[in-house]
């Protein structure tokens, strides 16, 4: 069984700075891969970035970068200058064979 | 580009009636998955297949039945819909399973409402 864990349900974050939104997860499968998706206020799942569980850097992609913590079972999602666009709930997810998604957590950009 | 179809966008059902949510792929994909998405939520699956002729239970599958007679399609029934059914509801697919670097594509969701 897989799980994941978004623990704050919402976050907010001033023009410009970098926010860090955190999410943990459970799985018993050796080989697995986390993603972030963004869903804005229109309803339509972005792909943000994935992480595969033996890759070894970070992934990164633009202002997005995945801190990836594998004996810690974390998956942090960090935003670089963020803009008022970000605005949006954040959705960690696990995929083996089936594919789970956190709570999500809502971050607000404040100008 | 057509990606991931879902249709309807919208569907006002009474209780007890049947319906029949359709999701389409043209990408060739093997895994197809279904979501539900209630309000202030996370998504939940409900079915999911890897491949035509086979699917499987996820979390919340009770009142929901699925069929996967060709790669493109992978309709979900409800039977008899009841108000706990009211939800956003998102068809999803992949080519491999995702532990593959192979993101989710999605639908753009069917808007449902019980009453």
């Amino acid at each position: 069984a897989q799980k994941i864990t978004q623990t704050q349900p919402g976050m907010f974050v001033q023009e410009k700075e970098a926010v860090t939104l955190d999410c943990t997860y459970d799985t018993s499968d050796q080989s697995y891969g986390l993603f972030w998706y963004k869903q804005p206020s229109s309803g339509e799942m972005i792909f943000l970035i994935y992480q595969g569980s033996y890759d070894e850097q970070n992934a990164t992609e633009g202002r997005y970068s995945l801190n990836f913590q594998k004996a810690r079972k974390s998956a942090n999602l960090v935003i670089s200058a963020s803009q008022l666009g970000d605005s949006a709930m954040y959705f960690c997810a696990i995929g083996g064979n089936q594919f789970y998604f956190g709570t999500g957590t809502s971050l607000t950009v404040i100008p | 580009n057509a990606g991931v179809t879902q249709t309807p966008k919208f569907r006002i059902l009474k209780i007890g009636q049947s319906m029949t949510l359709q999701c389409t792929q043209d990408m060739n994909h093997n895994y197809m998955y279904w979501y539900r998405q209630d309000p202030g939520m996370g998504l939940k699956l409900i079915y999911y297949s890897v491949g035509a002729g086979i699917t499987d239970k996820g979390e919340v599958p009770n009142g929901y039945n699925v069929s996967r007679s060709t790669t493109e399609d992978f309709p979900l029934r409800l039977e008899l819909a009841a108000p706990s059914q009211t939800s956003v509801y998102f068809c999803a697919s992949s080519y491999h399973r995702s532990a593959t670097n192979e993101k989710l594509f999605f639908g753009s969701g069917t808007q449902l409402s019980v009453l």
